[in-house]
């Protein structure tokens, strides 16, 4: 168990909604990510937070948005929805936002878009 | 830009055997680290392994292996006497220093993944 905590595990919606993933980040981790994971793009990097403030962007769509809150969980919110959004959503935490600083995974939301 | 190369996709043993996972990558930092995770049939990807570019020293836990060689911007793992519950996707990920000491971000860059399947 990495200690980061992904709610919900699995969410089937349709084209054109929006969803909200949630996660709780490890205890003492002040750094978040969210990464996807499909067939086609592999493991993608989309977004990092750093106690509460973002601090690096990656392949994320602006449909897509994140932050962090006080309380360190971080939420992304993806919103009209494609097919193409179907993936599985993962978040990450680390102690600090430093590149040896390893990432511990939490266990995904599998996104469905019909 | 970072680049991390998993020529294997698919790789079939039969239990006791040992293998290799090959890890090449690219990077124009001289300060970089490189990562192993397992991602087993349940979904989860688990950290196993972190190497700094200033340590070439081999590293041994258990069944496990490593194998970082600078001169070939190689990181390879080996998994000796392979094991049913090894079955799993396996990825190698990158991550650079850049330059700045204020901890930028720490982004990973993953390879595509080798799928390990041991079979009895």
């Amino acid at each position: 168990d990495s200690g980061v905590t992904q709610t919900p595990k699995h969410l089937i919606t349709a084209t054109g909604q929006r969803v909200t993933l949630r996660c709780s980040p490890r205890s003492g981790d002040l750094s978040v990510y969210w990464y996807q994971q499909s067939l086609d793009q592999g493991l993608q990097f989309l977004i990092q937070y750093y106690n509460g403030e973002e601090r690096a962007k990656g392949n994320i769509l602006e449909r897509f948005s994140a932050q962090q809150f006080p309380d360190l969980h971080s939420e992304l919110n993806l919103s009209s929805l494609e097919l193409g959004d179907s993936a599985l959503y993962f978040c990450a935490s680390s102690v600090a936002p430093r590149a040896n600083s390893p990432l511990h995974f939490g266990n995904g939301t599998r996104l469905t878009v019909t | 830009a970072q680049k991390v190369t998993q020529a294997q996709t698919e790789i079939s043993v039969v239990e006791k055997e040992d293998v290799t996972l090959d890890c090449v990558y690219e990077t124009r930092d001289t300060t970089y680290y490189l990562f192993w995770y397992k991602q087993p049939p349940s979904g989860e990807l688990v950290f196993l392994i972190r190497r700094n570019s200033f340590d070439e020293q081999n590293e041994i836990s258990g069944r496990y292996s490593w194998n970082f060689q600078k001169s070939t911007s190689s990181f390879n793992f080996t998994i000796t006497a392979s094991q049913v519950v090894d079955s799993a996707v396996y990825f190698c990920a990158l991550s650079e220093k850049g330059g700045s000491n204020t901890g930028t971000a720490s982004k990973l860059t993953f390879g595509t993944g080798t799928r390990l399947q041991v079979t009895l």
